[in-house]
């Protein structure tokens, strides 16, 4: 069965530090793989995705995620936090039946 | 915002109450989901249009009733329901049949006293 996990519920960095959020999943074939955030009473944002092609992908706010397929992992990363970047953020897959599984989420608390 | 609206943003309703959301997407987009986001819980995908044919049923109570009149507008009819659906309703659309990325209003909050 396909999953998404987000092993932290919380993570908290300083500003200026760099962060990471992490992703792992399980699915069958190759994964889409999606990262969103969510700000106070909004609905999710799109941040960016893998498809195929290089495991670094670029996306919105200066985020990156680099997806590893040995780990199979999709880790956000972003080399230097803001406090706006404060959020609430899900790791996504979606397979070839085109289901969709979100995480449970991770709360990223910048600290000024 | 992203070019899927929801109406109303917030909601408060008694159980014996009749309402509905309403999701417009501007976005030429032929999918469309709802999504129930209670606190403490992952993301529950409720419904999928496709085409505007529903593809997608998570076993939801029959208290949620969606309707997809054409490719742009999704509703969710409500009827009888109970505190513990109280939360955040989103809609998203997409593009079907590509790894495309959902699109998301913001959302109904929704109290059911």
């Amino acid at each position: 069965a396909q999953s998404v996990a987000q092993p932290e519920d919380q993570v908290n960095v300083a500003e200026g530090n760099p962060l990471t959020v992490k992703c792992t999943y399980s699915v069958s074939g190759n994964p889409y793989l999606f990262w969103y955030v969510q700000y106070p009473n909004r609905g999710l944002q799109f941040l960016l995705k893998y498809i195929t092609g290089d495991n670094l992908v670029k996306g919105s706010y200066g985020f990156e995620a680099e997806f590893n397929k040995s780990q199979t992992s999709f880790h956000l990363k972003k080399p230097s936090a803001l406090v706006s970047d404060s959020a609430l953020y899900f790791c996504a897959v979606r397979d070839r039946d085109d289901k969709i599984i979100f995480g449970k989420g991770t709360r990223l608390h910048i600290l000024p | 915002e992203t070019g899927v609206t929801q109406t109303p943003r917030h909601l408060v309703m008694g159980m014996t109450n009749k309402k509905s959301l309403k999701c417009e997407q501007h976005l030429g987009h032929n999918a469309m989901y709802w999504y129930k986001q209670s606190a403490k819980k992952p993301l529950e995908l409720m419904f999928v249009y496709s085409l505007e044919e529903r593809v997608e049923n998570n076993s939801v109570p029959s208290r949620f009733s969606p309707e997809c009149p054409n490719s742009s507008h999704l509703f969710l009819h409500l009827h009888t329901l109970q505190p513990e659906d109280s939360a955040l309703y989103l809609c998203a659309s997409s593009q079907r049949r590509q790894p495309a990325e959902q699109f998301f209003g913001p959302g109904t909050r929704l109290t059911v006293l």
